[in-house]
């Protein structure tokens, strides 16, 4: 299955966009990419998904590269309750979500 | 909340011992998956059911085991356990067998072997 890579963490300040990197190199033509994220001590939790094209939802967008292998989780105004581990996947040829090590992401007021 | 319920939420019990985790999906979703978080492994993909039916298998030992019932319910049971088995333990769940929508995960059950 196809890997990602992403920062270990990133900082942000309240009230500020943030843009998650998530490079997918050797992503296949049927890979979805995936965006989780896991609050302390809660479950992951979806925020966003895609295939070609560039996503939009209540809680963020996502925008794939051209080429498909690369992509950013964009969160347009960073709250404190966004402070999180954000997991980039991609679906796998077996359609299975492996999370890798993610992106803590640490917001200041 | 999700709508993913897992039971117990915490549990603690002695090496060699066995452990029933249960998991009741959303209402409506046929797709149960459990994964495993432990401190120096991240989330591990498990097993995946769908309708009953074993549809993926990932990083699971032989020493554990699912299965999901007719109810749509799923049980993960753990047994000869290791203090490595320590970890939070996730069930999640989709309407489709395959994750190209999202997933809804529980809150997940502390496993401590002591």
């Amino acid at each position: 299955d196809a890997k990602t890579t992403q920062p270990n963490s990133m900082e942000s300040n309240e009230e500020e966009p943030v843009h998650l990197p998530c490079n997918h190199s050797t992503i296949s033509g049927t890979d979805y990419i995936h965006w989780y994220r896991q609050l302390p001590s809660q479950g992951p939790e979806y925020v966003i998904h895609g295939l070609t094209s560039n996503v939009n939802n209540r809680m963020a967008s996502l925008a794939i590269a051209e080429d498909r292998k690369s992509s950013t989780l964009i969160l347009h105004r960073a709250t404190l309750r966004d402070a999180a581990v954000y997991y980039c996947i991609l679906s796998g040829e077996r359609n299975m979500l492996t999370f890798g090590g993610g992106t803590r992401l640490m917001v200041k007021p | 909340d999700s709508g993913v319920t897992q039971t117990p939420k915490h549990l603690i019990t002695a090496t060699g011992q066995r452990v029933t985790l249960r998991c009741s999906p959303r209402s409506g979703d046929l797709s149960v998956y459990w994964y495993q978080q432990s401190l120096d492994q991240g989330l591990q993909f498990l097993i995946q059911y769908y309708n009953g039916e074993e549809r993926a298998k990932g990083n699971i030992l032989e020493r554990f085991s699912a299965q999901q019932f007719p109810d749509l319910h799923s049980e993960l049971n753990l047994s000869s356990l290791e203090l490595g088995d320590s970890a939070l333990y996730f069930c999640a769940s989709s309407v489709a067998g395959q994750p190209t929508g999202e997933l809804f995960f529980g809150e997940g059950s502390r496993l401590t072997v002591l």
